[in-house]
């Protein structure tokens, strides 16, 4: 059974371009989750998309924006990027609706800004 | 606003010593409590689930508990091997699926 795969591992990007990434869940997992990993800030939660629709949204600004489609695979956008958004973004699948599942990663897209 | 904090930052073991590893958190309202690892430049991989009914999970070498009125869950790791060498991560379950991770705990062991 696939895991969860990230698309592209890395990518070098300037101030003030945009940014897609894309994440494919495990197969039959309905609920995609991304998250931010910096050294400052650790990880932290950017927002989360079931049956195409966003179910949770973390603290970060309306640049960071996502979108899920009928298959279940997840895209996220960052515009303007900032020197600040470089980072390893993650994305994680589960196969439950509620709270009580367990989350499973990709290996994650390393993003750099210069 | 829940807040996950993990002791120690950092832990140096020789191999075949068994560790203890901490995480806390502020708000016992939890689903679920998840430990996962991290090698460096990978993602993340989950080793234990602990639901907020339960007690304590175990596979293998690992024992993960969960206290909630104490707010805290610790991570047992039996005879360590250098193959343990990660970053271990504990992240608390809120609404959704909406992890809050604790900073880490770097573990380092040696032959």
């Amino acid at each position: 059974k696939a895991g969860v795969t990230q698309t592209p591992r890395y990518l070098i990007k300037t101030r003030g371009q945009q940014v897609t990434l894309s994440c494919s869940p495990i197969s039959g997992h309905r609920s995609v989750s991304w998250y931010q990993q910096t050294p400052g800030q650790g990880l932290q939660f950017l927002f989360e998309y079931f049956s195409e629709t966003q179910r949770n949204k973390g603290n970060f600004p309306g640049r960071f924006s996502g979108r899920q489609f009928s298959n279940s695979r997840s895209e996220m956008n960052v515009s303007t990027l900032e020197l600040g958004d470089s980072a390893l973004y993650l994305c994680a699948s589960s196969g439950t609706v509620s709270n009580t599942g367990e989350l499973f990663f990709g290996e994650g897209s390393r993003l750099t800004v210069l | 606003k829940q807040e996950v904090t993990q002791i120690p930052a950092a832990l140096s073991v020789p191999e075949g010593e068994n560790l203890v590893l901490n995480c806390s958190f502020t708000d016992s309202a939890i689903y679920n409590l998840q430990w996962f690892r991290q090698d460096p430049g990978k993602g993340l991989t989950s080793l234990l689930l602990i639901q907020s009914s339960q007690r304590e999970q175990t596979s293998g070498r690992l024992n993960a508990s969960l206290d909630k009125s104490s707010g805290r869950s610790t991570l047992y790791i039996a005879a360590s091997q250098p193959g343990d060498s990660a970053t271990y991560l504990c992240a608390s379950t809120g609404g959704g699926n909406k992890l809050t991770f604790g900073t880490g705990t770097q573990l380092k062991v040696e032959l």
